[in-house]
């Protein structure tokens, strides 16, 4: 079936290590999105990427770094500069523009830093 | 993109139509009106979107007003598995992932 696939679910890490959150789309999408939820909050859009070999810092990249290599995958990379990187974090991607489209959400990846 | 205003939180019976109300008065003429759920723990899921006429899919109904300065988002016959938060998003352009989230309302619904 085609979508979006995050790995792992769940990710322990300690304080001051870097960590690689990984986003994989079949779905043949040009664009794809990093996003940020804390407990009891709504989205916050880290990075986004229109094309492969290039993207745009949302609205809190800092702290985060992100690659896009190949056009299905878009890891993202929590660095030991995000002072509070424990967050559940969700990858999405969509059309970049053929008409207004709806973004497809991966389950998430829950980073717990210790 | 336009803010949008939703209620904090709504109940609703199961088998009975959910209506979950959504203002954007600031919308403005090429912007579409964007709705997604989040189910606990899960991504956020598409529901339905529209410009100014009424949409309907498998899902849910989109009744947009003539003003398109609000907007009810209808489940007609809601079930324990649509306990969820929704989202009401005003979005124009491209982009279509690059969405601003609000608080949303949390629909619970009872048996």
């Amino acid at each position: 079936d085609g979508g979006i696939t995050q790995s792992p679910k769940y990710l322990f890490r300690k304080e001051g290590q870097n960590v690689t959150l990984s986003c994989e789309q079949n779905l043949n999408h040009d664009a794809m999105y990093w996003y940020r939820q804390d407990p009891g909050q709504g989205l916050r859009l880290i990075y986004y990427s229109q094309i492969v070999n290039d993207f745009q810092k949302g609205d809190i990249a800092e702290g985060y770094s992100v690659s896009r290599e190949k056009k299905e995958s878009f890891p993202l990379t929590v660095t030991s500069a995000q002072k509070n990187p424990t967050a559940f974090y969700l990858c999405a991607s969509s059309n970049r523009d053929r008409g207004p489209a709806e973004a497809f959400f991966g389950q998430g990846t829950r980073l717990t830093v210790v | 993109d336009a803010k949008t205003t939703q209620p904090p939180s709504m109940d609703c019976a199961e088998g009975r139509a959910a209506n979950l109300p959504c203002n954007h008065s600031t919308i403005s003429g090429n912007e579409y009106v964007y709705w997604y759920r989040q189910i606990h723990s899960q991504g956020p899921q598409y529901i339905i979107h529209g410009l100014k006429n009424n949409e309907t899919n498998e899902m849910a109904s989109l009744i947009i007003t003539e003003d398109r300065k609000s907007s009810t988002l209808i489940l007609p016959h809601a079930t324990l598995r649509d306990t969820a938060v929704y989202y009401c998003i005003v979005k124009g352009g491209t982009s279509y992932g690059k969405l601003t989230f609000g608080q949303g309302t949390i629909l619970t619904v009872h048996p």
